[in-house]
Formats: C-alpha cells, sequence, structure tokens
C-alpha cells in the first residue's frame, strides 16, 4: 500500500504526559500537512511543510504543539503537557506541488487513517 | 481568514434520488474547491475537485458546479446508491490547493432504501 500512513493508530495517555504521532507521506509527494478532527466537526488545519521547511502553522497550533519533517520524509506531531482539549483525531495529508510558471499549483491532498488522541 | 459554509447538515434521501450539497465561502482568494467523503472511523477521501478557471466538473454519478461571483459551490449526486451513505465535507484554500484547506462542518448523507 502506498498511501498516507499514520502511527500510531490509537493513544491513550495520562493530562500532563506529552505525545508524539509519525506519518509517512506517499513517497514522491514533497507536501506534508498535519489537521485535527473532533467529534462532528471538519479537519481543521493546524501546519505544513514544503520538504522539510515548516511554510505555515496555523493559530490552532499552541506552543505546545511541535512538527518537524527533519529530512523531508516522514514527519512527527509532538504535543507536550497534554490536556483534555487535545483529544481529537490526528489527521495527515500529503501532495504533489510544484510551480507552474511562477505561482504555486498543488495536487489534490491524501489523507492518512489518522491517529485518534484520548486523554484521561 | 477564509470561512467555509456548508448546508444542510445532515440529508436524508431515497435510494435512487439526487442529493445537493452546498457551500459557500468568503474569501476571493480561494481557487481550489476539492469535495471529500469520510464514513464512519475511516479516512477522508478525496471525490471530486475543481478549480476557479472552470464552472462544472462531472465525473460519472458526480458533480461540481463553482459560481466565483456568489462565491458558492455544490456537489450533486444523482441515482444515489446505499453506499453513497457518509459525511461530505467540502474545503477551499487559495493558491491552487498548495496550502492548507478550510473544511466546512460536513454533511451526513443518509440514503434511505
Amino acid at each position: 500500500d502506498t498511501g498516507v500512513s499514520q502511527n500510531p493508530r490509537h493513544k491513550i495517555t495520562k493530562r500532563g504526559q506529552n505525545v508524539t504521532f509519525r506519518c509517512d507521506p506517499i513517497s514522491e509527494h514533497n507536501r506534508l500537512y498535519w489537521y485535527r478532527q473532533t467529534l462532528g466537526q471538519g479537519p481543521e488545519f493546524l501546519t505544513y511543510f514544503q520538504n522539510e521547511a515548516q511554510l505555515e502553522k496555523s493559530r490552532l497550533l499552541s506552543d505546545r504543539f511541535s512538527a518537524e519533517r527533519p529530512k523531508g520524509s516522514f514527519s512527527t506531531l509532538e504535543i507536550q503537557r497534554t490536556e483534555q482539549g487535545d483529544s481529537a483525531m490526528y489527521l495527515c495529508a500529503s501532495s504533489l506541488d510544484w510551480t507552474v510558471r511562477g505561482g504555486g499549483r498543488g495536487q489534490p491532498q491524501h489523507f492518512g487513517d489518522g491517529t485518534r488522541l484520548s486523554i484521561l | 481568514g477564509e470561512n467555509v459554509e456548508q448546508h444542510p447538515s445532515t440529508l436524508s434521501v431515497q435510494e435512487g434520488d439526487s442529493a445537493v450539497i452546498k457551500c459557500t465561502y468568503s474569501d476571493s482568494a480561494s481557487n481550489y474547491f476539492p469535495w471529500y467523503k469520510q464514513e464512519l472511523g475511516k479516512r477522508p477521501q478525496l471525490i471530486i475537485d475543481i478549480r476557479s478557471n472552470v464552472g462544472e466538473k462531472k465525473d460519472q454519478r458526480i458533480a461540481v458546479t463553482l459560481n466565483k461571483t456568489a462565491k458558492h459551490f455544490s456537489l450533486h449526486i444523482t441515482e444515489t446508491q446505499p453506499e453513497d451513505s457518509a459525511v461530505y465535507f467540502c474545503a477551499a484554500t487559495p493558491r491552487g490547493g498548495a496550502d492548507g484547506l478550510t473544511f466546512g462542518k460536513g454533511t451526513h448523507l443518509i440514503i434511505q432504501p
């Protein structure tokens, strides 16, 4: 399967603990996105990378959240000092982006199955 | 920033009938509009997308229309089948889809047998 892969699928932890999630994008994709989805809502954008560079962070991404993509391949999302409100599905997506005539033009984003985080 | 409104939140139709889901967006710079289908406990799956240089796109039973002037786009599903039951999300973004997507709140489509 060459789709977006996320690990772990489920994470249960106590409030105050740190957690880290991993995303492996589709191999040829240079863009990688993180979203958060709560029950009954659409995904909310958190941040994205072009290769190893983090290009944008949403205001939803508090200073307890940090994301990395050190070699431009897989990415990790870490949440420090978890809070009850962090309980959600964390989704990763990837896409292929290229510049056409000086403008950005992206291919569709393909999502992984997500990591469901539950804070006790 | 972009704001996407989606209606209705729940839509129940008889099998074989058509379903229409509507979205509006606020940022006139948005130029890429994908639709995702999400079944319970599964990943969002892209079903169709449209860019602002076209007004309509069709793929078998699914079509999307875009009215840039009104900042409005819609998903049309014809000849609905039980497997169409799912939550559907519209989204919008500027720069051709290279940036993060802003999603609507979703429409729960129920196909009645």
